[in-house]
């Protein structure tokens, strides 16, 4: 089956900690995305990635670094520098043509909890 | 890309008809609305898109203005499986889009 899978489920960070999540995709999609979800509250974009070996910052961006090697993975590092970084963590891809560049796969998302 | 503008919540019965409205005032011609449903600690799900003309789907119908300024998500018989937080975001058709989401509205499907 074609999906979008991220994981861990959860994850705990320690003081000073980076922390990589991960998500990996075969839908074959050009584009891919991360965004932050805090409690009661809406998505932020955190970094994308239209193309391999690129990727733009988002709304939010300090304290996260991104990498795009392959095509189908675009992983997460929450750094030190992210002071609050406890929230639910969404990766979602979507395909490059014009009419369906909106429609965005999601995976089942990452809670990361700081001890 | 243009912002988008939604209640924070709404309610309806189940059975009923749900409609969801959304305000995209300063929308371009080559944005379309996108619309998606997120069930609580879930990813978002896709439901439905348009530009201009009414869409329809086995989720849901899409109606939105001839100004193209608003557009109103319509669930024709809302189950409690449709409690749900829906985002409306308005996307460029050229790619390098940072498709960015509001807060959307909550919507409660009552017994």
């Amino acid at each position: 089956d074609g999906g979008i899978t991220q994981s861990p489920k959860y994850l705990f960070r320690k003081e000073g900690q980076n922390v990589t999540l991960s998500c990996e995709q075969n839908l074959n999609h050009d584009a891919m995305y991360w965004y932050r979800q805090d409690p009661g509250q809406g998505l932020r974009l955190i970094y994308y990635s239209q193309i391999v070996n690129d990727f733009q910052k988002g709304d939010i961006a300090e304290g996260y670094s991104v990498s795009r090697e392959k095509k189908e993975s675009f992983p997460l590092t929450v750094t030190s520098a992210q002071k609050n970084p406890t929230a639910f963590y969404l990766c979602a891809s979507s395909g490059s043509s014009f009419d369906v560049i909106g429609k965005l796969f999601f995976g089942s998302g990452t809670q990361l909890s700081v001890l | 890309d243009a912002k988008t503008t939604q209640p924070p919540s709404m309610d309806c019965a189940e059975g009923r008809a749900a409609n969801l409205p959304c305000n995209h005032s300063t929308i371009s011609g080559n944005e379309y609305v996108y619309w998606y449903r997120q069930i609580h600690s879930q990813g978002p799900q896709y439901i439905i898109h348009g530009l201009k003309n009414n869409e329809t789907n086995e989720m849901a119908s899409l109606i939105i203005t001839e100004d193209r300024k608003s557009s109103t998500l319509i669930l024709p018989h809302a189950t409690l499986r449709d409690t749900a937080v829906y985002y409306c975001i308005a996307v460029l058709k050229s790619s390098g889009d940072k498709l960015t989401f509001g807060t959307g509205t909550r919507l409660a499907v009552r017994p």
